[in-house]
């Protein structure tokens, strides 16, 4: 099984900050199937990323993603109140698993 | 524009039943797969499992296996979890979602586009 990894736990970050996520997957993710997603309290979870580097539909490019094998970064440039939230990336294919989050709050 | 809506859910002592539902509208559901994705309080994101769009192939989470059930009607667009012999920790919020990608047959290797808004399963005596 493929464990994912994030760090750090939480961010504190201000409004216009850039914010770097990590995301580390036990073995190599194969053909970069890697997704990131936003959650914000109450509310399920939005595709952001996907193929590693790919914004889905209707997301602002201050969300950019990078990353192969086992290392991937989400980056958040020019924070917006709005990105206040809990971001996920995910390994998707056979068993997809998840990791455990990183928290984007205001300083 | 696709909709999900999750039902079913509430309090159930541990070994007992559940089955939930997801209502989808907005898209070819017999095209996708699905998935459902669970959150315990306060927690991270923890796929259950999935089937296909033709509603002959599933997978589970380990947890799942032997006590979970996905199924699908497609000519009702509903997506089922028969969920038996509930532990406390099955306590969690349950999100059905769909893939990203049309995949009637095999199980596909996607992301998950949209999401229902949840339903909660409460386990305990």
């Amino acid at each position: 099984e493929t464990v994912m990894t994030q760090s750090p736990g939480t961010l504190s970050l201000s409004a216009g900050d850039s914010a770097t996520l990590s995301c580390r997957a036990s073995q190599s993710v194969s053909s970069n199937f890697l997704a990131w997603y936003q959650q914000k309290p109450g509310q399920a979870p939005r595709l952001l990323i996907y193929a590693a580097s790919r914004r889905a539909t209707g997301i602002p490019d201050r969300f950019s993603a990078s990353g192969s094998g086992t290392d991937f970064t989400l980056t958040i440039s020019r924070l917006e109140p709005e990105d206040f939230a809990v971001y996920y990336c995910q390994r998707y294919g056979n068993s997809p698993g998840f990791g455990q989050g990183t928290k984007v709050e205001i300083k | 524009e696709v909709k999900l809506l999750e039902s079913g859910g509430g309090w159930e002592k541990p070994g007992g039943s559940l089955r939930l539902s997801c209502a989808a509208s907005g898209f070819t559901f017999s095209s996708y797969a699905m998935s459902w994705v669970r959150q315990a309080p306060g927690k991270g994101l923890e796929w259950v499992s999935v089937i296909t769009g033709r509603g002959d192939t599933s997978d589970y989470a380990d947890f799942a296996k032997g006590r979970f059930t996905i199924s699908r009607d497609n000519s009702k667009n509903t997506l089922y979890l028969q969920m038996n012999s509930l532990r406390a920790e099955d306590t969690a919020t349950y999100f059905c979602a769909k893939f990203y990608s049309p995949s009637p047959v095999i199980i596909p290797a996607a992301p998950f586009d949209s999401w229902g808004q949840g339903t909660l399963v409460t386990v305990s005596s």
